[in-house]
């Protein structure tokens, strides 16, 4: 079966230290890939898209970088965190039909 | 730009009665509008699409063209339909994405 995997599902962090956060895709290849960043009052917001190795599309100018070394794998980064980073990640993936499947996410603060 | 607006953060009716979750969206070319739902402690998942135009769990929503909306519906609301609700917006010229409301938040009281 198809599923998806988050983490580490909580995190807290110094300003200035740097971030991973990984999302992994089990039982399908070349999966359309997605992280999202989920703040209250604001929505999820589309930070990076990937449809294949090495692809990566960024959405909003900030802060983080996101990677794809292998085809299910995706991988969320900063090398220093803001305070203003802090939020609720969600990772995506499409299996088709333009419909999201989402990972469990991952809760970053950062004091 | 595509965007998708949801204009009310906060939704509360009694159970049994008609709701209603408001969407509209500006688009380049042809999109696909969805609802997604996050109940207390889940995932965030679908919820229907309007291409299948179905209903599930009792909610409807209709594609209007002419005024860019996709609102969701349901006759009669049930406490366990108390969630976050995105509505969401893909393909057009953004070919891949997939660009959400900010959301609306129903509270369904007893």
């Amino acid at each position: 079966s198809q599923t998806i995997h988050q983490w580490p599902a909580t995190l807290v962090q110094p300003v200035g230290s740097p971030l991973s956060l990984e999302c992994t895709v089990e039982g399908t290849s070349n999966p359309n890939l997605y992280w999202y960043r989920q703040a209250a009052g604001r929505g999820l917001q589309l930070l990076f898209y990937s449809v294949g190795i090495g692809q990566i599309s960024s959405e909003v100018p900030q802060n983080l970088s996101a990677s794809r070394p292998q085809d299910r794998q995706f991988i969320l980064s900063s090398k220093k965190l803001l305070l203003s980073d802090s939020g609720f990640y969600l990772c995506a993936w499409n299996p088709g039909a333009n419909v999201l499947t989402f990972g469990a996410g991952s809760r970053l603060t950062v004091l | 730009a595509q965007r998708v607006t949801q204009p009310e953060k906060l939704l509360s009716v009694f159970k049994g009665a008609p709701v209603e979750l408001k969407c509209n969206y500006s688009y380049s070319g042809s999109p696909e509008l969805f609802w997604y739902v996050q109940y207390s402690r889940q995932r965030l998942q679908l919820l229907l699409r309007h291409i299948s135009r179905e209903s599930i769990k009792g909610f409807t929503a209709d594609l209007n063209k002419g005024e860019t909306s996709f609102h969701l519906k349901k006759p009669f609301a049930q406490e366990e339909d108390s969630a976050m609700y995105y509505c969401a917006l893909s393909g057009g010229t953004g070919g891949f994405k997939t660009i959400f409301g900010a959301g609306t938040r129903l509270f369904v009281k007893a």
